[in-house]
């Protein structure tokens, strides 16, 4: 149980271009779900936190104008990268939290690599 | 504020050896903590996590932690390393109480030597 898919895995997109990436939760109703950057080598950078029905909150220095976040339903949560340029090459992981659970533990997708050439 | 230190970005170990991978914490609440793997090119997968209750946590495949809360520790330990360990391994605490937000160390590379 509690499975995280994200669609799609890889995309290549050429610069000034949007983007659209979806991150569902297969299996379970999640409030509350998060974005997350991860360069080559490095740690996950929380970008936003994705509330169902309210607008998202984002990280210090996360542009939110290009970072758009929608969660429109309670299983369905989307990040699209507006304008995409080549700095924002990038893994992004989702990652989503069991409605109701008191363990706070937080499910992860797989991540999508995007390519802006 | 909530903090995460793991020592040692990466760790080399002999197939067969000892595992332990470091984490130390900071909080100011008491902390809810967790430990994930990472393979290339894939997203983070739980191994243990400790919420409330015993301080020595089992995990899957053969990992465990024990929560120190005197050393404000976390460290993560697998008695006999095997190859297919070899991964990314990132520790995370609960940034605030009553959040779902984590805080996540800088992560350690685990390599398993043949």
């Amino acid at each position: 149980g509690a499975v995280v898919s994200q669609h799609p895995s890889w995309v290549i997109c050429k610069s000034g271009t949007s983007v659209k990436i979806e991150c569902r939760s297969l299996d379970f109703q999640a409030t509350t779900m998060f974005w997350y950057r991860q360069f080559p080598k490095q740690s996950l950078m929380l970008m936003a936190t994705s509330n169902e029905g309210s607008k998202a909150t984002y990280e210090q220095g996360v542009e939110k104008d290009k970072f758009l976040i929608n969660h429109a339903s309670l299983t369905l949560s989307t990040l699209t990268v507006t304008s995409a340029h080549p700095e924002d090459s990038s893994f992004y992981i989702c990652s989503a939290t069991i409605t109701g659970s008191s363990t706070y533990e937080q499910y992860f997708g797989p991540g999508t690599r995007l390519t802006v050439t | 504020a909530q903090s995460v230190t793991q020592l040692g970005s990466h760790v080399s170990v002999s197939e067969g050896a000892l595992v332990l991978l470091r984490c130390n914490y900071s909080s100011s609440v008491p902390p809810y903590l967790f430990w994930y793997v990472q393979y290339p090119n894939q997203g983070l997968q739980l191994l243990l996590k400790y919420t409330t209750g015993a301080t020595l946590v089992k995990g899957i495949n053969g990992f465990e932690a024990e929560f120190k809360k005197s050393e404000t520790s976390f460290h993560l330990t697998k008695p006999s390393a095997h190859m297919s360990d070899a991964a990314e391994y990132f520790c995370a605490v609960i940034g605030a109480s009553g959040t779902y937000k984590y805080i996540f160390g800088t992560g350690t590379r685990l390599k398993v030597l043949a």
